[in-house]
């Protein structure tokens, strides 16, 4: 079946550590996104990518980066910049940007916590 | 700005009482509202979009309805699996999506 895999489902941390977090789809989509996910708050964009090679920053890009050397993965590297980065983050793809209504599907999330 | 609410933040309900849940939009061009489930620990899964003021959609015991500033999703006789999280989302024309913080649902036996 087509869908999006997140791994590791939980990492963690240490302070001054940077660490990845691995994004894969099947589905033969071009637009990823990495959302940050916080209790009592909507999810929050921190980066996208319609094409290879090619991203942007969402509202929140600081202390992370991204890469996007294959259409099927869109890693999430969580640098030292980063000072509160424990939450619950979820990678999501689309057909295209334009696509009306299609809405994303969602991966199943990586905690992250900060030790 | 664009922004998304959601009301009520919880919803408790006994097994069969039937309730709504609330999102209110305020959005340049709206291209349309997604409604979004989420159990715990899950990504989100995908629901209904709604396109225009007027417009319902129904899955299940789910129905959801669109108005020019919000939309309403209903829950008709809910059932203990029914309980999760629920996400509204907006999508304005040349915008990336616009997230409410969520209802969070449970239904009790």
């Amino acid at each position: 079946d087509g869908g999006i895999t997140q791994s590791p489902k939980y990492l963690f941390r240490k302070e001054g550590q940077n660490v990845t977090l691995s994004c894969e789809q099947n589905l033969n989509h071009d637009a990823m996104y990495w959302y940050r996910q916080d209790p009592g708050q909507g999810l929050r964009l921190i980066y996208y990518s319609q094409i290879v090679n090619d991203f942007q920053k969402g509202d929140i890009a600081e202390g992370y980066s991204v890469s996007r050397e294959k259409k099927e993965s869109f890693p999430l590297t969580v640098t030292s910049a980063q000072k509160n980065p424990t939450a619950f983050y979820l990678c999501a793809s689309t057909p295209k940007t334009a696509t009306l209504g299609y809405g994303y599907t969602f991966g199943s999330g990586t905690r992250l916590t900060v030790v | 700005e664009d922004q998304v609410t959601q009301s009520p933040e919880a919803l408790r309900l006994q097994e069969g009482e039937s309730s709504s849940l609330n999102c209110s939009y305020t959005v340049s061009g709206l291209r349309g509202l997604f409604w979004y489930r989420q159990d715990p620990g899950k990504g989100p899964e995908f629901l209904f979009t709604l396109y225009s003021a007027g417009e319902e959609k129904e899955k299940e015991r789910l129905k959801a309805t669109l108005t020019k500033k919000e939309s309403f999703l209903h829950i008709t006789a809910p059932k203990p699996e029914d309980s999760a999280t629920y996400l509204c989302a907006v999508e304005a024309y040349g915008q990336n999506f616009v997230f409410g913080p969520g209802t969070r649902l449970s239904v009790l036996p």
